[in-house]
């Protein structure tokens, strides 16, 4: 069975103060990893995919990246608008497999 | 640009009524999803439609029902609403079965 764990279940920031957040998975195979953002009383929004080990991805002050066993959010000098939670997914192989998810990160960034 | 519409967006139901959730969107996307999120936990799907004609139990099927009603749109029907379907709905589609979801903003529905 895919799993998806995400920690810290939340993280307080203070504005320009850098971290990470984690998403460890177990999955049969990786097709792909997606992160996402949720802003309070919305649907998620998609951030990045990633496929393979190795792989970065960045927009704006975020930054993913990916291994075998994890992948990270980096958030550097981030800024109030950045609160939100964000959730990471993991999809196996075939045609129509679906997404599992992780419970989700609830950032705060203080100004 | 409305993307994906649901409604509604606030629902009160008592134990045992029945209602139907709707799903539209505008993006000509071949598949479809019904999700749902409770505190706690982490988005869980409960029916999807990998195309037009076509729906498929997910994770959690119990107590609900779908139908694709055209390339635009997917119902979600509770026949039967019971408490532990007390939870926030949202509907997702993309353009091919692995690709990213789009979402819509939610319904959030209490079942008393």
């Amino acid at each position: 069975e895919d799993q998806v764990t995400q920690s810290p279940e939340a993280l307080r920031l203070q504005e320009g103060e850098s971290s990470s957040l984690n998403c460890s998975y177990t999955v049969s195979g990786l097709r792909g990893l997606f992160w996402y953002r949720q802003d309070p009383g919305k649907g998620p929004e998609f951030l990045f995919t990633l496929y393979s080990a190795g792989e970065e991805k960045e927009k704006e002050r975020l930054k993913a990246t990916l291994t075998k066993k994890e992948s990270f959010l980096h958030i550097t000098a981030p800024k109030p608008e950045d609160s939100a939670t964000y959730l990471c997914a993991v999809q196996a192989p075939g045609a129509n497999s679906k997404l599992t998810f992780g419970k989700g990160i609830t950032l705060s960034v203080r100004p | 640009n409305a993307g994906v519409t649901q409604t509604p967006k606030f629902q009160v139901l008592k134990t045992g009524q029945s209602m139907t959730l709707q799903c539209a969107q505008d993006m000509n996307h071949n598949s479809m999803y019904w999700y749902r999120q409770d505190p706690g936990m982490g988005l869980r799907l409960i029916y999807y439609s990998a195309s037009e004609g076509t729906t498929d139990k997910g994770e959690v099927p119990n107590g609900y029902n779908v139908s694709r009603l055209n390339k635009r749109e997917f119902s979600l029907r509770l026949e039967s609403a019971a408490p532990s379907q007390t939870s926030v709905y949202f509907c997702a589609s993309t353009l091919y079965a692995n690709e990213k979801l789009f979402f819509g903003s939610g319904t959030q529905l209490s079942v008393l």
